[in-house]
């Protein structure tokens, strides 16, 4: 199929990592995203990484990516109440301009 | 920064209206996209565009239109709106590029309720 798949929730407390998890179906995909979005706003690009990378940090981000079981992950250090959001995986295949999104997983932060 | 910029926030209209949403992008985006987003589904693909007076269906076009008459302008019609179609629209847009990395900006969205 065509689906990226993606838990709907997930709950960490204040302080701690956060891992979000996603599983995409195209080997000849290039690019693959994370976007945030933060309650009543649009989707904001948070990171992303080529096919040919296996990890990429940025701050208290790290991309993980293993191609061979189209696994994608994003992690998130040290997680405070602003990262509470819906995180959103997707995929650009290397054939069109579109996006494939995930249905989006909802981090929620307890104290 | 790319900013795109959805006319509106909030929208109630009526059963049988005919709704127009308006997207404007100020970065010279080829690509413009319209999606709509509801609890456990995601970002469904309605309608995108690749060029001025392109057009092309998505994964959900059914009851809806698009006009792009100049390149800023991405406009969503629905023809005659139905319950159902009370949903978040979002606009993004993207340069074109298949093999590079262009990704899409989003507006902030348009929540319309239809009654």
């Amino acid at each position: 199929g065509e689906d990226v798949e993606q838990s709907l929730f997930l709950s960490v407390r204040e302080g701690d990592s956060s891992v979000i998890n996603c599983t995409y179906t195209d080997s000849s995909s290039t690019y693959l995203y994370w976007y945030k979005q933060e309650p009543g706003a649009g989707l904001q690009l948070l990171t992303y990484i080529f096919s040919n990378m296996d990890m990429k940090q940025d701050q208290r981000l790290t991309v993980l990516l293993n191609k061979k079981d189209k696994h994608l992950s994003l992690r998130i250090a040290d997680t405070q109440t602003g990262d509470s959001a819906i995180y959103f995986c997707a995929e650009k295949r290397s054939s069109a301009s579109k996006i494939i999104f995930g249905s989006g997983t909802r981090l929620s932060i307890r104290p | 920064d790319v900013k795109v910029t959805q006319s509106s926030r909030y929208l109630v209209k009526r059963t049988g209206e005919k709704v127009f949403l308006e997207c404007v992008q100020d970065m010279d985006h080829e690509n413009m996209f319209w999606y709509r987003q509801d609890p456990g589904l995601g970002l469904r693909l309605i309608y995108f565009s690749y060029d001025v007076k392109m057009k092309e269906k998505g994964d959900i076009p059914e009851g809806y239109s698009v006009s792009r008459e100049k390149k800023e302008r991405f406009s969503l019609i629905l023809e005659s709106a139905s319950t159902n179609q009370t949903s978040m629209y979002l606009c993004a847009s993207s340069r074109t590029g298949t093999g590079s990395h262009q990704p899409q900006h989003f507006g902030d969205g348009t929540r319309l309720s239809i009654l």
